[in-house]
């Protein structure tokens, strides 16, 4: 299985961007990224996904590098309640999704 | 979106008992479940895939006869923890797949705390 490569913790300030990365060098053309966030003691929810294009909703935006090893969740405006865990996820065929270890992100009021 | 429901958020048991999770899709049919068990500090380890109608799908190193799943309709999949022990618990959160191609997404539930005493 493809895996991801994320920092452990980040840091930002409310009402500031966020640009949280994830490598992905082993790649394959059919995988897709697929970004989910955990708050503490609740189940993960979903964020974005992408393939090749930048992605954007209402939520976040997705920017995916030209090669796809690496890709960036971007949060344009921070909030408290932004404060998770961010999971960079790449799906083998959507069979499954393999969560790696994520980005812990504190957002200072 | 897509609402999935999980029952019971926590639940405490004595050591060789079993336990039972339920893991519903309130507005969707799910022809693909996932389990997945979280201990504290760490990352979702997924355990098994669930499909309507056909046996479970454990991955490498997840006992199935210790963790049964039963998916008998689109809407519900359930997780029964035989002879817990105290190592059993975890952190026990459901998924359920929706979408296809490049729409497919989880959906996960609010998770299950099971404690063993």
């Amino acid at each position: 299985d493809a895996k991801t490569t994320q920092p452990n913790s980040m840091e930002s300030n409310e009402e500031e961007p966020v640009h949280l990365p994830c490598n992905h060098s082993t790649i394959s053309g059919t995988d897709y990224i697929h970004w989910y966030r955990q708050l503490p003691s609740q189940g993960p929810e979903y964020v974005i996904h992408g393939l090749t294009s930048n992605v954007n909703n209402r939520m976040a935006s997705l920017a995916i590098a030209e090669d796809r090893k690496s890709s960036t969740l971007i949060l344009h405006r921070a909030t408290l309640r932004d404060a998770a865990v961010y999971y960079c996820i790449l799906t083998y065929n959507f069979n499954k999704f393999y969560f790696g270890s994520g980005t812990k992100l504190n957002v200072k009021p | 979106g897509a609402v999935v429901s999980q029952h019971p958020s926590w639940v405490i048991c004595k050591s060789g008992t079993s336990v039972k999770i339920e893991c519903r899709s309130l507005d969707f049919q799910a022809t693909t479940m996932f389990w997945y068990r979280q201990f504290p500090k760490q990352s979702l380890m997924l355990m098994a895939t669930s499909n309507e109608g056909s046996k479970a799908t454990y991955e490498q190193g997840v006992e199935k006869d210790k963790f049964l799943i039963n998916h008998a309709s689109l809407t519900l999949s359930t997780l029964t923890v035989t002879s817990a022990h105290p190592e059993d618990s975890s952190f026990y959160i459901c998924s359920a797949q929706t979408g296809g191609g490049q729409d497919e997404k989880l959906f996960f539930g609010s998770g299950t705390q099971l404690s063993v005493l």
